[in-house]
């Protein structure tokens, strides 16, 4: 079965702590995405890569950085954690090739920031 | 992508069809319909997703509009554990502009 997985199911940090996401896909597939989803304002794009080492910005993402050093592993980086990037995060990948399934997404990192 | 409409909230018994509309009224030729159910506390799940013809699989069916400016979802047998916020999304179906945009979805309440 494939699988998107991520590290933790639950995190809390404290604020200015520096925070790594981890997200790793079994599937081979060239694109990664990062999510949060907070109440009312449903899922929204923070990040996402295409292939390894490229990265583009998505629709927020104003403190965080991602690294993608292999095709299998994408990191979602908080540099300085403060209390409003409390949130659900949500870790997804999809082939580059014409796909049945679209995006298959993890389980998803539940973060408070203290 | 285009962007979708849905209602907030619909409900349905339990073993009754759940019928989800989708409006999509600026969809492009080259865009496929997606849709995806989200349970509490979890990850977003494909469900199904079409083109032009109507689809289904062991989850659902679509039913896409000739004029392909909306759809609908769904679920034949609807049971308690189908409640979710179902999204309605559409996109290329593959490569570097492929990204998935989310709206609020429509949550569905499935009723003993």
């Amino acid at each position: 079965d494939v699988k998107v997985t991520q590290s933790s199911r639950y995190l809390v940090k404290r604020t200015g702590e520096k925070v790594f996401l981890e997200c790793v896909q079994d599937m081979d597939h060239e694109n990664m995405f990062w999510y949060r989803q907070d109440p009312g304002l449903g899922l929204r794009l923070i990040y996402f890569s295409y292939d390894v080492k490229m990265k583009e910005k998505g629709d927020i993402p104003e403190g965080y950085s991602v690294s993608r050093e292999k095709k299998e592993r994408f990191s979602l980086i908080l540099e300085s954690a403060s209390t409003n990037q409390t949130s659900m995060y949500l870790c997804a990948s999809s082939p580059n090739h014409r796909d049945r399934y679209g995006y298959t997404f993890g389980s998803g990192t539940r973060l408070t920031v203290v | 992508d285009a962007k979708t409409t849905q209602p907030p909230s619909m409900d349905c018994a339990e073993g009754r069809a759940a019928n989800l509309p989708c409006n999509h009224s600026t969809i492009s030729g080259n865009e496929y319909v997606y849709w995806y159910r989200q349970i509490h506390s979890q990850g977003p799940q494909y469900i199904i997703h079409g083109l032009k013809n109507n689809e289904t699989n062991e989850m659902a069916s679509l039913i896409i509009t000739e004029d392909r400016k909306s759809s609908t979802l769904i679920l034949p047998h609807a049971t308690l554990r189908d409640t979710a916020v179902y999204y309605c999304i559409v996109r290329v179906a593959s490569g570097a502009n492929s990204k998935l945009t989310f709206g609020k979805g429509i949550t569905l309440s499935v009723r003993p």
